[in-house]
């Protein structure tokens, strides 16, 4: 059994550039979790996918987007990026409501 | 609104020391309670889950407890050592909603040898 993959490891951006995050669930989970860790803070909740559907959304704005796939894999996307959307980025997966877990994340620096 | 606060936010024992991690939240109404580590820069180890019904769990030299009725857990952690060094964050999952993790800001812990 596979465990939650994310990709890529570190990644360097511009302010109003564009990124996309991916994350590829544990063998067998249909839920995908997207979390933002800023320095020195806990997890926030961006939003989840279950079977390809959003289906639940923390205090984020619409240029935080994100897609899952029929393989369950998942993508996050961030749109005309900012200083403070430098973090670390967590996805977690699940089946169904199972436990879920958390892959090593992907951290994003703006410049 | 669910909140969840870490008391103290950065902690340093010498080794071998029992320690006691503080976490407190607003809302009873919780699914369950989830304890992870975090070393600089990496994503999450989950230490312990505690179902809202249960009152501890304990896995090695690591126990929590939750009490849901005053909205707090602990995790005690005995004879520490240096490799126990690290950010250990607490985490409530609402019992209605998304199903989703709330976390706290974490302690840092230092073990010094």
């Amino acid at each position: 059994e596979t465990g939650v993959t994310q990709s890529p490891t570190h990644l360097i951006k511009t302010r109003g550039q564009q990124v996309t995050l991916r994350c590829s669930s544990q063998s067998g989970h249909n839920t995908v979790s997207w979390y933002q860790q800023a320095l020195g803070q806990g997890p926030q909740f961006i939003f989840q996918y279950y079977r390809e559907e959003e289906n639940g959304r923390g205090n984020f704005p619409p240029r935080f987007s994100g897609l899952q796939f029929p393989n369950y894999s998942s993508e996050l996307n961030v749109n005309a990026l900012e200083l403070d959307d430098s973090a670390l980025y967590l996805c977690a997966s699940s089946r169904d409501d199972d436990t879920q877990y958390f892959g090593p994340g992907t951290r994003l620096t703006v410049l | 609104k669910q909140e969840v606060t870490q008391i103290p936010a950065a902690l340093s024992v010498p080794e071998g020391e029992n320690l006691v991690l503080n976490c407190s939240f607003t809302d009873s109404a919780i699914y369950n309670l989830q304890w992870f580590r975090q070393d600089p820069g990496k994503g999450l180890t989950s230490l312990l889950l505690i179902q809202s019904s249960q009152r501890e769990q304990t896995s090695g030299r690591l126990n929590a407890s939750l009490d849901k009725s005053s909205g707090r857990s602990t995790l005690y952690i005995a004879a520490s050592q240096p490799g126990d060094s690290a950010t250990y964050l607490c985490a409530v999952r609402p019992s209605s909603g998304t199903y989703k993790y709330i976390f706290g800001t974490g302690t840092r812990l230092k073990v010094l040898a």
